[in-house]
């Protein structure tokens, strides 16, 4: 199993621009999370999915955009860049125990 | 909201010494803990959990405590080597939407010297 995979690894945008952040598990997990982690605080739930076809806000929603047309694939967009979106952004999935397993995260700056 | 703390935002200990680190927790609905190691440029791993029926569970050269009276967990890591030098935060679960509630503290950087 390749677990939780992201890309890209670094991205830098201009303030307006958008892009999609990638997220693909490969344990058939149901449960999945998109987070941002600033430095000095705690991981913050952007948003997450239950299901295929299900997604719902977390503590920190604005400016971001979620699909999960799949199991496997949890995309995140953001549609127009804003510096205060500067952050390392992790994707994780749950297992049907409760163990959370987390990507290697992508590194956003905007500019 | 709730939120999760740590005491001591790092923490240096000798090679082979053990280390302690703390976390208070604030809401006694929550019912599942987990201690992550993250390490630069990386995603966090898990490390080891516990659920809140019990006090203790050990893993290889790791414990976890929770203390359920006073809202406060802790990991301890035997004999630190230089490998464990990371950040490491707990978080806490509540109910039973799995994930859902997760509240993560900022963590604690443990730095291990020769």
């Amino acid at each position: 199993n390749a677990g939780v995979t992201q890309t890209p690894k670094f991205r830098i945008l201009k303030i307006g621009q958008s892009m999609t952040l990638q997220c693909t598990q490969d344990m058939n997990h149901n449960y999945m999370y998109w987070y941002r982690q600033d430095p000095g605080m705690g991981l913050k739930l952007i948003y997450y999915s239950v299901g295929a076809g299900i997604t719902d806000k977390g503590e920190v929603p604005n400016g971001y955009n979620v699909s999960r047309s799949t199991t496997e694939d949890f995309p995140l967009r953001l549609e127009l860049a804003a510096p205060s979106q500067t952050s390392v952004y992790f994707c994780a999935s749950i297992s049907p125990t409760g163990r959370q397993y987390f990507g290697p995260g992508t590194r956003l700056t905007v500019l | 909201g709730e939120s999760v703390g740590l005491h001591l935002p790092t923490l240096s200990v000798q090679e082979g010494d053990n280390s302690i680190i703390n976390c208070a927790y604030s809401n006694s609905a929550s019912d599942y803990f987990i201690w992550y190691k993250q390490e630069s440029g990386k995603g966090p791993q898990f490390i080891i959990d516990i659920r809140s029926n019990m006090d203790k569970r050990q893993g290889q050269r790791v414990t976890v405590l929770l203390n359920k009276t006073v809202k406060h967990l802790s990991l301890q890591i035997a004999a630190t080597q230089p490998g464990d030098s990371a950040v490491y935060f707990c978080a806490e679960n509540i109910g039973s939407n799995y994930g859902q509630n997760f509240v993560f503290g900022p963590g604690t950087r443990l730095s291990v010297l020769p």
